[in-house]
């Protein structure tokens, strides 16, 4: 079965050093990878997604994820944190099942990213 | 267009009341889906449909029920309210191809007290 695992609950950086936010997935076919961002007491935006074309994707404000089929891991980067980019990460895969031919997204369990000035 | 609506935002309930949560879209998308929203365990699936007249259970569909007579609708019953059932629920649509992404509702909150 297909899962998510986010390997940090929380993460705190300091305001213009880099973001790393860690996900791994497992998967018995080829997925598709999204990273998600939750603003406090907002619903949730797309930050970028694969979808077995490039392995390194480009986002919207500056994040981008690498996808490495080795390490079943899509970790999610940008060179330099800024205050508004405190929120909830999420990283989703999206898989097929073998038995219905339907697909679900299965959600980690995110990462609090903290900014700090 | 207006994205995905959900109603109401905000909703209190006592327990063993029943509610439903409603949800649409303007997209024509195919897929649509509720999930639960819980400190520390990110968004878990609760039912979702591929299209009008079909749904399946998702991750944790107990004590709820859905139906999908049209592509716009998608409505969530809670058939007896119970405090566990305390959350954030957030509907979400897409096309019915697995490498599209998520279109997200503002949420419900719901309290059952």
């Amino acid at each position: 079965a297909q899962s998510v695992t986010q390997l940090d609950s929380h993460v705190s950086v300091s305001e213009g050093t880099p973001v790393l936010l860690r996900c791994n997935y497992s998967s018995s076919y080829s997925p598709s990878l999204f990273w998600y961002v939750q603003h406090p007491n907002k619903g949730l935006q797309l930050l970028l997604k694969y979808t077995s074309a490039a392995t390194l994707v480009k986002g919207i404000n500056g994040f981008e994820a690498e996808f490495k089929k080795s390490e079943t891991s899509f970790h999610l980067t940008k060179p330099s944190a800024h205050m508004s980019d405190a929120a909830e990460y999420f990283c989703v895969v999206s898989d097929e099942s073998p038995t219905s031919g339907t697909y679900k997204y299965i959600f980690g369990t995110g990462t609090r990213l903290k900014v700090l000035a | 267009n207006a994205g995905v609506t959900q109603t109401p935002k905000f909703q209190v309930l006592k327990t063993g009341q029943s509610m439903t949560l409603q949800c649409a879209q303007d997209m024509n998308h195919e897929y649509m889906s509720w999930y639960r929203q819980d400190p520390g365990m990110g968004l878990r699936l609760i039912h979702y449909s591929v299209g009008a007249g079909i749904t399946d259970q998702g991750e944790v569909p107990n004590g709820y029920n859905v139906s999908r007579s049209t592509t716009e609708d998608f409505p969530l019953r809670l058939l007896s309210a119970a405090p566990s059932q305390t959350s954030v629920y957030f509907c979400a649509s897409s096309y019915a191809v697995r490498n599209n992404e998520q279109f997200f509702g503002p949420g419900t909150r719901l309290t059952v007290l």
